[in-house]
């Protein structure tokens, strides 16, 4: 079956520090890339996805996601976290347009 | 104010009882999905709606049950032959039939727990 990992169960950072995701994905032919965040009180939103074309997609409030084909990875990065970001990050993977898969998550907390 | 709700937040139910989870949208999507999440899991598919009257099996379909007999309506019957159905459930929708590609729009979950 195909999987989705994410490395990282908890990452804890300072305001300002850079941030990068893990996310790898199992191969399985054609797939489609998303990352999903869940602020504190709030629904599982879509921050960023990747189809096709340019493999640095740019998201909502300043997340990106880099797509490396030959590392079955799309790892999310922000230059600059802040405080606001601390919120559990998800990412899934759509294999061959209906079969979508999450992993477990990462929680992420920004300490002022 | 457009968008999911999904009802009740928390639900307790004895063992051996089916329970319905709701879930409805004014969002006049025609997709509509369900997940399960367990601790330390991801989300993991229970069934899926692309139109009215027509659903999908998930990847974990066995013990559930779903019906689309309104658009804007997708409620999930938790039966018991659910062997472990304490989850907590999330239902989402999406805007065009036949395409997971679209962006999924969530609802606020239901924890269920059942004793």
């Amino acid at each position: 079956a195909q999987s989705v990992s994410q490395h990282n169960h908890h990452v804890i950072l300072s305001e300002a520090a850079s941030l990068e995701l893990g996310c790898n994905y199992s191969y399985g032919g054609t797939v489609n890339l998303f990352w999903y965040v869940q602020y504190p009180g709030q629904h599982l939103q879509l921050l960023l996805k990747y189809f096709s074309g340019d493999p640095l997609v740019k998201g909502i409030k300043g997340f990106e996601a880099e797509f490396i084909k030959s590392k079955f990875s799309f790892n999310l990065r922000k230059p600059s976290v802040q405080w606001s970001d601390t919120a559990e990050y998800f990412c899934a993977a759509l294999y061959n347009n209906n079969d979508m898969r999450f992993g477990a998550g990462t929680r992420l907390t920004v300490k002022p | 104010d457009g968008g999911i709700t999904q009802s009740p937040k928390y639900l307790f139910r004895k063992e051996g009882q089916n329970v319905t989870l709701s879930c409805e949208q004014n969002l006049n999507h025609d997709a509509m999905y369900w997940y399960r999440q367990d601790p330390g899991q991801g989300l993991r598919l229970i069934y899926y709606s692309q139109i009215v009257n027509d659903f999908q099996k998930g990847d974990i379909a066995e013990g559930y049950s779903v019906s689309r007999e309104k658009k804007e309506s997708f409620p999930l019957t938790v039966t018991s032959a659910q062997k472990n159905p304490t989850a907590f459930y999330l239902c989402a929708s999406s805007i065009t039939a036949g395409a997971f590609t679209d962006t999924q729009y969530f609802g606020p979950g239901t924890r269920l727990t059942v004793l």
